[in-house]
């Protein structure tokens, strides 16, 4: 079984560029997350959908960062216009649960690595 | 005050040796607990879950204090592929919350 992927492994953009990430998850995961390793800094988390719509954002730093769940299939995170604060790696993950409360095992997908010069 | 808390090394230990990493949480209302490990330029991988009773699997034994918010991890006769970073994770609800990681490295 295929695990999380996304799209591109590396993205290198000048400041007030526009980039847009991808994240497949595990087929039949309707939770997806997004979170954020900035560089000396621990992974944060970003935002999590179930299935298209948005369970929890509270971690979007600012309105420069959209995400999208169409479908409740893949996801994008695009950000616009890009900051060089927004340098960092970016996860992505899936779980299978969607009922209550109930911690299923988050699978993390390899990361973006994006550069904003 | 950050939501999790770890020394972050570098530990350095010869092959054989037993290491122990610690890790406290600031939210008295987590929920879950776990050690994840994450390769260089690699993703988080989930290592063990964290039950209050303690919990052994293999070489690793992982142990939550609920009351002191203090969770630790213990490798035993580490391996040279024990070395990366352990990441302890706390969550609340869906989110999982980040220490920044103690990274291991085991020398031959």
């Amino acid at each position: 079984e295929a695990g999380v992927t996304q799209f591109p492994s590396h993205s290198v953009i000048e400041k007030g560029q526009t980039v847009t990430l991808r994240c497949d998850p595990i087929s039949g995961h309707d939770n997806l997350y997004w979170y954020r390793r900035v560089m000396g800094k621990e992974i944060k988390f970003l935002l999590h959908f179930v299935k298209e719509s948005k369970q929890d954002e509270s971690g979007m730093p600012n309105n420069r960062f959209l995400a999208e769940r169409t479908g409740g299939t893949y996801s994008t995170l695009k950000v616009q216009p890009a900051e060089l604060e927004d340098s960092g790696v970016y996860f992505c993950a899936s779980s299978g649960t969607s009922g209550g409360y109930s911690y299923n095992e988050q699978f993390f997908g390899p990361g973006t690595r994006l550069t904003v010069l | 005050r950050k939501e999790v808390e770890q020394d972050p090394g570098p530990f350095n230990v010869p092959e054989g040796a037993t290491v122990a990493f610690n890790c406290t949480y600031s939210n008295s209302a987590s929920q879950s607990f776990f050690w994840y490990r994450q390769d260089c330029r690699k993703e988080p991988k989930l290592l063990m879950s964290v039950y209050s009773s303690g919990n052994e699997d293999g070489r690793f034994t992982a142990q939550l204090n609920r009351a002191s918010q203090y969770i630790s991890l213990l490798i035993r006769d580490s391996k040279l592929s024990d070395s990366a970073t352990y990441l302890c994770v706390v969550n609340s609800g869906y989110a999982l919350n980040f220490g920044k990681g103690t990274s291991l490295l085991v020398t031959p």
